[in-house]
C-alpha cells in the first residue's frame, strides 16, 4: 500500500548547476536562522546561518538570502557536486526569547536535493 | 574537531525492554537538545537542558520516556518500556548560549543518531 508520511519538497540538478532551496518561516519575531544538511544515515550538519540584521550571508560555495517582509529564507550552493545531494534543512529561532523558548529551534520539514553527474 | 557523540549507534529490542540512549556533547556547550525523527513527523524535538537542568521536556510521553543529564559530559535518554512506536532515530544536539548585551542563541551541532528499532 502507499506509504503515508511527510512528502518533501523535490529538487533535482545537474552537476555544475546552481541550485536554489526555499524556506518559509513562521515566526515573524524570529531573529536567527540555520541551514542544515542531511546525509543518509547521519545527523544534521551544520551549513550557514544568518541574523535578521542580515539579509545575505555568502559561506564556500553558498550564499543565504533572508527576506524578512515576506519571511522567506533561501540557500543558493554554487557549482552543485554529487556530494551536495541531502536533505537540507531550515530552522529559525528567537535570539532573544525568554524562558523555556531560549535556544530551541524551529525546523523547516526539509528539501531533498538531488545532484545527477 | 570537537563533535558530539552518540552511543549506541543502533540498538534493536523487543517491545517492553528498556532503552538507553547515550550522549556526550561537544566539551563547553551548555545546552543539549534531544530530537526524535521519523518520516511520518520529521524532527521533533523531546527535551531541553541548559546548564544540565531540564528546562522543556513537553515533547516528550511522560510516562515511558526520560531524560536526565548526570554531569556536563553526558545526558541520557531512556524510554521503559519500549513500544513499537518509539521506532526512530534519536538525535542528540548541543550548543553554546551565551549572554552578552542580552541573550544571544548560537548554532546546535547534532551528533550522528542512535537508529532505534522496537520489534
Amino acid at each position: 500500500g502507499e506509504s503515508v508520511g511527510l512528502h518533501l519538497p523535490t529538487l533535482s540538478v545537474q552537476e555544475g548547476d546552481n541550485s536554489i532551496i526555499n524556506c518559509a518561516y513562521s515566526n515573524s519575531a524570529s531573529d536567527y536562522f540555520i541551514w542544515y544538511k542531511q546525509e543518509s544515515g547521519k545527523g544534521p550538519q551544520f551549513i550557514i546561518d544568518i541574523r535578521s540584521n542580515m539579509d545575505k550571508r555568502q559561506g564556500q560555495r553558498v550564499t543565504v538570502l533572508l527576506n524578512k517582509t515576506v519571511k522567506h529564507l533561501s540557500l543558493q550552493i554554487a557549482a552543485t557536486q554529487p556530494g551536495d545531494s541531502a536533505v537540507y534543512f531550515c530552522a529559525e529561532t528567537r535570539s532573544n526569547a525568554g524562558g523555556t523558548s531560549y535556544g530551541k529551534l524551529t525546523f523547516g520539514q526539509g528539501t531533498i536535493l538531488t545532484v545527477h553527474p | 574537531d570537537a563533535r558530539v557523540t552518540q552511543t549506541p549507534r543502533h540498538k534493536v529490542t523487543e517491545m517492553g525492554q528498556e532503552v538507553t540512549m547515550r550522549c556526550q556533547p561537544i566539551l563547553g556547550h551548555n545546552t543539549v537538545f534531544w530530537y526524535r525523527q521519523t518520516m511520518m513527523q520529521g524532527l521533533e524535538l523531546l527535551a531541553y537542558f541548559r546548564n544540565r537542568a531540564p528546562l522543556d521536556d513537553s515533547g516528550m510521553p511522560k510516562d515511558r520516556f526520560s531524560a536526565e543529564m548526570p554531569d556536563a559530559t553526558l545526558a541520557t535518554l531512556k524510554i521503559q518500556p519500549s513500544e513499537p512506536r518509539d521506532s526512530a532515530v534519536y538525535f542528540c544536539a548541543s550548543g553554546l548560549v551565551r549572554q552578552d548585551r542580552g541573550l544571544y542563541t548560537d548554532t546546535q551541532y547534532f551528533g550522528p543518531g542512535t537508529r532505534l528499532t522496537v520489534l
